[in-house]
């Protein structure tokens, strides 16, 4: 299984302040159709995840442009620029270049 | 728009069986792979399993590999997970999700209390 590591886990940011959360597979998720299927996702607390970026940079309608997503092969970003109190909650990256798809382990973003 | 709504989950003692179910609507259901999804309280996510568009080809997590079931019926646009011999740790909300490019769409849930 591809197993997919984030860091931080926990992330305490100022209101306005930029945050930035890190995603590592063990091994490369670039598919064979030349797709690299890194995607990532926002669980609000009591809510179901919610997909923000797919293909590592391209943003699901209605996600702001405060989401950005880059990297390629195994390493891989998400960052937001100015962080609003609404982008409280867990945030997970996940691959589905091979089965089983795997998610990293969820960084939790909360406003200082 | 887009909704998947499961439901079927509930009590149920180390042992025993349930059988969840989505209803999908809003889109083509026969041209998706569908994926369950769970996540144990107060932990991440776990791919359970998916199944093709014509249920042709069905993929598991190992730790349900013999016990699960997925299933789908294209004329009902229904997603269905048949979960035998279930165990303390399957216990978890599991969501019913659209496969477009990576899971796409989230049902909002269903609990599956596994518990004596």
């Amino acid at each position: 299984d591809v197993v997919m590591t984030q860091s931080p886990l926990s992330l305490s940011v100022t209101l306005g302040q930029a945050a930035s959360i890190s995603c590592r597979s063990s091994q490369s998720v670039l598919y064979s159709d030349g797709n690299t299927y890194l995607n990532w996702y926002q669980q609000r607390p009591g809510h179901s995840p919610r997909r923000l970026l797919y293909k590592v940079s391209n943003r699901d309608s209605g996600v702001p442009d405060r989401f950005s997503g880059s990297g390629s092969g195994s390493d891989f970003t998400l960052k937001i620029s100015r962080v609003e109190a609404e982008d409280v909650g867990v945030y997970y990256c996940m691959q589905r270049s091979s089965w089983p798809i795997t998610f990293g382990q969820g960084t939790r973003l909360e406003i200082k | 728009e887009v909704q998947l709504v499961e439901s079927g989950g509930g009590l149920v003692q180390p042992g025993g069986s349930l059988r969840l179910s989505c209803a999908a609507s809003g889109f083509i259901f026969s041209s998706y792979w569908m994926t369950w999804v769970r996540q144990a309280p107060g932990k991440g996510l776990e791919c359970v399993a998916n199944i093709k568009p014509d249920g042709s080809e069905k993929y598991y997590v190992d730790s349900v590999k013999g016990r699960f079931t997925i299933s789908r019926d294209n004329a009902k646009n229904s997603l269905s997970l048949q979960m035998n011999s279930l165990r303390d740790e399957d216990t978890a909300v599991y969501y019913c999700t659209r496969e477009g490019g990576g899971l796409d769409y989230w049902g909002q849930g269903t609990l599956v209390t596994v518990s004596s």
